[in-house]
């Protein structure tokens, strides 16, 4: 079965440019997260889709950060403008159905550089 | 709020070493707990998971028990391998719409 699959890999940007990400989730799950993982700490949600539709943004910085899932598969996260403190590990993941009990499975993470 | 303390690191130990990384969390509901570890140069994985109250995961020689009357879930294994090496993440899904609530990584380092 393939994982969840992300790109680019990395990437290093200048401040006030903009940037996107992509990501294929695991074949049949319904539900995608997109997580911040800052160097040192734990990832933190950013925003949660079930199937084509936004479940939680709450923590998703809108004033220049967004998403979209288009056709309930792929995803993208899209910076504009960057900031020096968008640095991070933006990785995504998937899981079934989004329940309690689900495993989320994590792609790779793209390691994103704001200069 | 929802939150989750793990033991700060780095741990080292040495191989065949015993483990224990400590985690506690705050919760609302009955959220599932979850182990995730990160080896270098790799993306997240769940190492074990535990559903609810007295459950116990276990996986590549490690355990964890979800204890409700303390809220934690701690991660030990009886032997540990340079294998090991890596960073683990304690998490639940106690939040809204079961989102993951993460610690914030305990780094261990086994030598040989």
């Amino acid at each position: 079965e393939a994982g969840v699959a992300q790109s680019p890999r990395y990437k290093i940007i200048e401040k006030r440019q903009s940037v996107a990400f992509w990501c294929n989730p695991i074949s049949g799950h319904a539900t995608l997260y997109w997580y911040q993982q800052i160097l040192g700490q734990g990832p933190k949600l950013l925003i949660q889709f079930q199937n084509n539709g936004v479940v939680d943004d709450s923590q998703l910085p809108k004033d220049r950060f967004s998403a979209e899932r288009l056709k309930g598969v792929d995803s993208t996260l899209k910076i504009q403008p960057a900031k020096l403190e968008d640095s991070a590990v933006y990785l995504c993941a998937s899981s079934l159905e989004g329940g309690s009990t689900d495993t989320q499975y994590f792609g790779p993470g793209t390691r994103l550089t704001v200069l | 709020g929802n939150s989750v303390t793990q033991m700060e690191g780095p741990v080292t130990l040495s191989e065949e070493a015993f483990l224990t990384i400590n985690c506690t969390y705050t919760a609302t509901g009955y959220p599932s707990l979850f182990w995730y570890v990160q080896y270098p140069g790799e993306g997240l994985q769940l190492l074990l998971k535990a559903t609810k109250a007295d459950d116990k995961g276990s996986n590549k020689g490690f355990e964890a028990t979800y204890r409700k009357e303390t809220t934690s879930f701690h991660l030990e294994k009886g032997s540990v391998q340079v294998s090991d090496s890596a960073v683990y993440f304690c998490a639940h899904s106690g939040g809204s719409n079961y989102k993951l609530t993460f610690g914030k990584g305990t780094l261990l380092t086994v030598n040989p």
